[in-house]
Order: structure tokens, then sequence, then C-alpha cells
């Protein structure tokens, strides 16, 4: 599979409990994005890597979330303290800057769908 | 205001018809353009990506863009019963990093 890789696809967790989630992109990929989509919404951006850099984030991204990717290669998205506001489904999602910076194409991610009870 | 306006729909098109789904933008110094197209439940799937002012065809797909009305568009001919998903807008900013997306409109082709 060449694709962009999320672990894991559900997660079921008690508020007040940190969860962690994986982002695998496709492999000539040196961009690296994070987006948010609750029900009947657009996705919306929270964080991305150039390499091992993190570039933005949103202010959408409270204090308990973070993001790393420390080899330039995978990333883990952290949430600590979950509340049930969080339930939503997270996005993962890759891009190339062999091509035009302009392009930007963006291939996502099957998910990691995440419910706070 | 938010950034990028779709209408939710739904929107409910016979089979064989042409679907027209519109997109109107805020930021004028927006770069790039894209459809993607999600499946309930499913994650957000590019169909297709515009550019430059004109119209640009991908098979049953055509997507056009005028950036002096800030307006984007796709139609799909010969609609069929599989192409019933939603359908999100999305641009980039000048830096060509961050999607904004549209809340989507959901398309139904009824058989």
């Amino acid at each position: 599979d060449t694709g962009v890789s999320q672990d894991p696809r559900h997660k079921i967790t008690k508020r007040g409990q940190n969860v962690t989630f994986r982002c695998d992109p496709i492999s000539e990929h040196n961009r690296l994005y994070w987006y948010r989509q609750t029900l009947g919404q657009g996705p919306e951006f929270l964080t991305y890597f150039q390499n091992e850099a993190q570039l933005e984030k949103s202010r959408l991204l409270s204090d308990r979330f973070s993001a790393e990717r420390p080899k330039g290669s995978f990333s883990t998205l952290e949430i600590q303290r979950t509340e049930q506001g969080d339930s939503a489904m997270y996005l993962c999602a890759s891009s190339s800057t062999g091509l035009a910076v302009a392009k930007n194409i963006q291939y996502f991610g099957a998910g990691t769908r995440l419910s706070v009870l | 205001q938010k950034e990028v306006e779709q209408n939710s729909g739904p929107l409910s098109v016979p089979e064989g018809a042409i679907a027209s789904l519109n997109c109107t933008y805020s930021d004028r110094g927006s770069q790039s353009f894209f459809w993607y197209r999600q499946y309930s439940g499913k994650s957000p799937e590019l169909i297709m990506s515009i550019y430059s002012n004109g119209d640009k065809e991908d098979g049953r797909f055509t997507a056009q863009l005028n950036k002096a009305s800030q307006y984007v568009s796709l139609l799909i001919r010969d609609s069929q019963p599989s192409d019933s998903a939603t359908y999100l807008c999305a641009v980039t900013n000048n830096a060509g990093n961050m999607l904004t997306f549209g809340g989507g409109t959901r398309l139904m082709v009824k058989p």
C-alpha cells in the first residue's frame, strides 16, 4: 500500500484520557498535514510539517494538542485530557514540494475516528 | 463570513443528468483550487485540481475557475448513482500550505 496510512482507524476513550494517533505519509512526500473534521463540516487545518519541522499551527490547536514528526517520516498527534468536543475524524494528508509549491496536491489517509465518552 | 462557501444541499439530480456544484472563496490571493469527493464515513478523495482561469476537463468532470468573481465550479456529466457523495471545494493560500475547505455539497443521483 503506497498511500497515506493512519492508525488506529477508530478510537474510543473516556474524557480526561490521553490519546495518540499515527500517520505514515506517502514515502516520497516531504510535507505532512493534520486536519480535523466534524460531522457535516469540511476538514479544518490543524498543523503541518515540512520534513521534521512544524511550520504552521492553527489557533484551533489548543495546548492539549501536540504533533511531532521526529525523523521527517511518520507523524504522531497526541491529545491530552480529552474532552467530548474533541470527538471528530482526524485526517492526515501528505504532499510533495517536488512539484511547484502552488500545486500542493494533498492526498488523504483514511482517518482516525475519535469518540470521547 | 466563511472563507470558502458551498451550498450544503442536498442537490438531487436524475441519473444521466449534469450536476453543477458551486463554490465561492474570499481570499483573492488564493492560488490553487481543488475538488474532493467524500463518501459517507470515508476520507476525501481528490478528483480535480485547477490553477488558472477557464475550464479543465477530466473524463466526466469539468472544473471551472473565475478568479475575478472568486468562483469555482464542478460539472459532472452523465451523473451516476455512484457519484452520490459530498463534494468538498478547497483552496490554498499564497504560501500553498494549508487547504481551506468549504462545508461540502451533498449530491444525490437518483436512478
